[in-house]
């Protein structure tokens, strides 16, 4: 059994482009959800992909879209880049929406110079 | 307005000792917690969960207590080990969040030998 993992680990980018993260999710798991952490911060709710629909969605603007396709995996593109964008980036994969474990990548680390 | 709170934000304690990390929750929707465990470079493992209709859950060294009326839970490690050392996360969630986990921001644990 795989677990989730993500890439790249390390991006560095100018403000302005545009990026995209990628996520397998874990064996098995049909949701995958999508979380910022900024540093000395918990991480936070960007989106959720169920069977490859968005249907949750945190206080991120448009700009912060995602994809999920039929292997579940993901992806989230951030475009116009912004400074404040430089965080780590987590993906985490489970089986079904909600009240169940859900499993974490090893994030990547997002640089906006 | 952070829903889930960690109010300490590192915690030292001797290993072979009890130790014990608080979270405290704000909204009375939420009806399933989780505890995650998160080293540098890495993403956050999960390590024990709880739902709402339960007071207790246990799990090896790892023991999480719910009170409901006073939206609190706590994390015990009996007995810690050095290798338990690294952030803590207490994380939150509602039915029909669509998987929309709340984090608090952390708990730095410390176990010296």
């Amino acid at each position: 059994e795989t677990g989730v993992t993500q890439s790249p680990t390390h991006l560095i980018k100018t403000r302005g482009q545009q990026v995209t993260l990628r996520c397998s999710s874990q064996s098995g798991h049909n949701t995958v959800s999508w979380y910022q952490q900024a540093l000395g911060q918990g991480p936070q709710f960007i989106f959720q992909y169920y069977r490859e629909e968005e249907n949750g969605r945190g206080n991120f603007p448009p700009r912060f879209s995602g994809l999920q396709f039929p292997n579940y995996s993901s992806e989230l593109n951030v475009n116009a880049l912004e400074l404040d964008d430089s965080a780590l980036y987590l993906c985490a994969s489970s089986l079904g929406q909600y009240n169940t474990e859900a499993f974490f990548g090893q994030g990547t680390r997002l640089t906006v110079v | 307005d952070q829903q889930v709170k960690q109010n300490s934000p590192s915690l030292s304690v001797q290993e072979g000792r009890i130790s014990i990390l608080n979270c405290d929750y704000t909204n009375s929707m939420f009806d399933y917690f989780l505890w995650y465990k998160k080293y540098p470079a890495e993403g956050p493992t999960f390590l024990i969960s709880i739902s709402s209709i339960k007071d207790k859950n246990e799990d090896g060294r790892f023991t999480v207590f719910l009170n409901k009326s006073a939206k609190h839970l706590s994390l015990h490690i009996v007995p810690s080990q050095p290798g338990d050392s690294a952030v803590y996360f207490c994380a939150a969630s509602a039915t029909g969040s669509q998987g929309n986990l709340i984090f608090g921001k952390g708990t730095k644990l410390s176990v010296k030998p």
